[in-house]
This record gives structure tokens, C-alpha cells and sequence, in this order.
């Protein structure tokens, strides 16, 4: 069975500094990954993913992530952390079974302060 | 587009009641999902549906129902509703298989809350 780990419950960061957030995955077979970004009280909103080419994707509002194989990691990172980057995060891998179906990781809160 | 939208937003049950929950898309997408949102625990998935008049299990399906009657929409019901219940049920929808029908697309939620 595939699943997804975020080793870190949160993340704090001064704005202006880079932000991290960690995902590591295991999946048989080759990965579909995402990441997800979840601001209060509203819906997931997709950020970027992982399908194949090259390691590192490019994404919305600046965000970028490393896809690492040997290390089954898959990173968010971003240059220079904004307060409005404060949200929870999500990392998703895809079910290479029938139905698309995402697993996903608990979640990294991540908040930027000024 | 509005995407996907849920109604409603938020209910409140007592325990043994039941409901349901709509979630309707205007992408054309093939695929739904219903997953519930727990402090700590991510997004599982309850159901999923790959087309019109399909249901399939997801992780934890157990005391919920749902019925995929027209492609746009997707129903998730709760026959007698538990406090084990209570959490933020969220919709999402997506192209299906291939490079660009993999990504889900979520909605706003529902929070419910049964007493």
C-alpha cells in the first residue's frame, strides 16, 4: 500500500526566509505526487505535481518542489516566505490503481511570521 | 465555472439522524470523491466514483452511503448519523487518467457536526 509521510506537525519561518515543508512517499511503481495548500475554512487548492521529466516542478504563488527518488522525497520549498504563505500544506501521492485515487499525508502547518 | 461547489456548509445533526450532501461540478470530469477531514489525520477517502451510474470504496466507507446518478453530481448520505461523523467533508473532482486529468480540484467543504 502507498502512503505519504510529513515528518513535521509545523513549520515556522520569518518572512523573507526560505520555507521548506518535507514529504517522503512510498508507491510501487512510479510516483504520481502533489502538493495541496489548505488556507482557513476553504477547500484544498492545488499547487503543483509530479508526473515525469523533470525533478524540479515549478507551481503556483512561487512554490517549487524537488521530486528525489533515491530519497523517495518530494519537498515543497519557496525562495522568500510572504505571511500570506501561513496555511496547511498537504503532499499527496496518486493510487496507480483504477479510480485516481490521492493518499495523503497528515499535513504541515507552516506559519510565516513578519 | 464555479468548479465544485457543497451544500450545505454547515449542519448540525443529532445522533441517529440522517442527511445528505451534495456536491455538484461543471468541469465535465469523470471522476468524484468524497473525503473527510480530521485534526492530524490528512484527507481520507470515504467513495469514490470513475463515472456516471459507478461507486467505488475508499479507505474508511463505513455508515456512508452515495449514488452517482448524473455526471455533475455527486451525493454522499449518512443513514444514522454517529459523533464519530463529526468532521469537514470534502468533494473533488478530477479529468481522470492522463497527464492533465490527474489533479483533483476540491470544493469549499461542509463542516457537520452531529450530536
Amino acid at each position: 500500500a502507498q502512503s505519504v509521510a510529513q515528518p513535521e506537525d509545523q513549520v515556522n519561518v520569518a518572512e523573507g526566509n526560505p520555507l521548506t515543508v518535507k514529504c517522503t512517499y512510498s508507491v510501487s511503481g512510479n510516483p504520481y505526487l502533489f502538493w495541496y495548500v489548505q488556507y482557513p475554512n476553504r477547500g484544498l487548492q492545488f499547487l503543483l505535481k509530479y508526473i515525469t521529466g523533470d525533478n524540479l516542478v515549478k507551481g503556483s504563488y512561487g512554490f517549487e518542489a524537488e521530486f528525489n527518488k533515491s530519497q523517495t522525497s518530494f519537498h515543497l520549498k519557496k525562495p522568500s516566505a510572504l505571511v500570506s504563505d501561513s496555511a496547511l500544506y498537504f503532499c499527496a501521492v496518486r493510487d496507480g490503481a483504477a479510480g485516481n485515487k490521492l493518499t495523503f499525508g497528515g499535513g504541515t502547518r507552516v506559519l510565516v511570521k513578519p | 465555472n464555479a468548479g465544485v461547489t457543497q451544500t450545505p456548509k454547515f449542519r448540525v445533526l443529532k445522533t441517529g439522524q440522517s442527511m445528505t450532501l451534495l456536491c455538484a461540478q461543471d468541469m465535465n470530469h469523470e471522476y468524484m470523491y468524497w473525503y473527510r477531514q480530521d485534526p492530524g489525520m490528512g484527507l481520507r477517502l470515504i467513495h469514490y466514483s470513475v463515472g456516471e451510474g459507478t461507486t467505488a470504496k475508499g479507505e474508511v466507507p463505513d455508515g456512508y452511503n452515495v449514488s452517482r446518478l448524473k455526471k455533475q453530481n455527486f451525493l454522499l448520505g449518512l443513514e444514522s448519523a454517529a459523533p464519530s461523523q463529526t468532521s469537514v467533508y470534502f468533494c473533488a473532482s478530477s479529468g481522470g487518467i492522463g497527464s492533465t486529468g490527474e489533479t483533483q480540484y476540491f470544493g469549499p467543504g461542509t463542516r457537520l457536526l452531529v450530536l
